[in-house]
């Protein structure tokens, strides 16, 4: 089972909410990550967790807190977020923090209005 | 500078016809080169992993190879169901799985 689950699938937000983005793997992988894409680009790396502590952050605005609560979720939390935070978001997972394949969820489309 | 690049941009290709789409890399400390299938609107989907020049991987009608600066994704005899987008990935150091710019690959039936 290669399977990571996010929720919700869709998100419509105001730029003064707070809401939370969810990502679930029951795969025993030890690194997490978080992803934003835009249309017609690549997904951009945002953070990564390894063993449920945060390695990297790619300098990402204070308007986005990663959280990994246990080694099986990862959460992101939004707040004051701008029209142009609106994008697909992406999780994956690896098994290994160095050399090995990441799988992704479906991610979660965001729109900020 | 670490850079991943993707060719061509956007591929059409007739139903059957094969054709190859190719990743450029220049990193330092490549621990391995991986390729995706991504569908509008949904994650990328986990196609191959090479990890050293020379390597092949087959998956149906999907081929990858790895050389030391570039790495092919060959496609036999494409059905429209093959129309995605294709991504390659690159992990340089701990942790970092960076993404080239994609080949958008339409099959026309």
């Amino acid at each position: 089972d290669t399977e990571v689950t996010q929720t919700p699938k869709h998100l419509v937000m105001g730029m003064t909410n707070k809401k939370s983005l969810k990502c679930e793997q029951h795969m025993g992988h030890r690194a997490m990550y978080w992803y934003k894409q835009k249309a017609k680009k690549p997904p951009e790396l945002m953070f990564v967790y390894s063993y449920e502590k945060l390695s990297i952050n790619e300098s990402v605005p204070s308007r986005f807190s990663p959280e990994c609560p246990n080694s099986s979720l990862l959460n992101l939390h939004l707040h004051a977020l701008q029209p142009e935070d609106s994008a697909l978001y992406l999780c994956a997972s690896s098994q290994g923090v160095t050399n090995t394949e990441a799988f992704f969820g479906q991610g979660t489309r965001l729109t900020v209005v | 500078e670490d850079q991943v690049t993707q060719s061509p941009e956007a591929l059409r290709l007739q139903e059957g016809e094969s054709s190859s789409l190719n990743c450029s890399y220049t990193v330092s400390g490549l621990r391995g080169l991986f390729w995706y299938r991504q569908d509008p609107g949904k994650g990328p989907e986990f196609l191959f992993t090479l990890y050293s020049a020379g390597e092949e991987k087959e998956k149906e009608r999907l081929k990858a190879t790895l050389t030391k600066k570039e790495s092919f994704l060959h496609i036999t005899a494409p059905k429209p169901e093959d129309s995605a987008t294709y991504l390659c990935a690159v992990r340089r150091g701990a942790n970092n799985l960076f993404f080239g710019t994609g080949t958008r690959l339409t099959v026309i039936p």
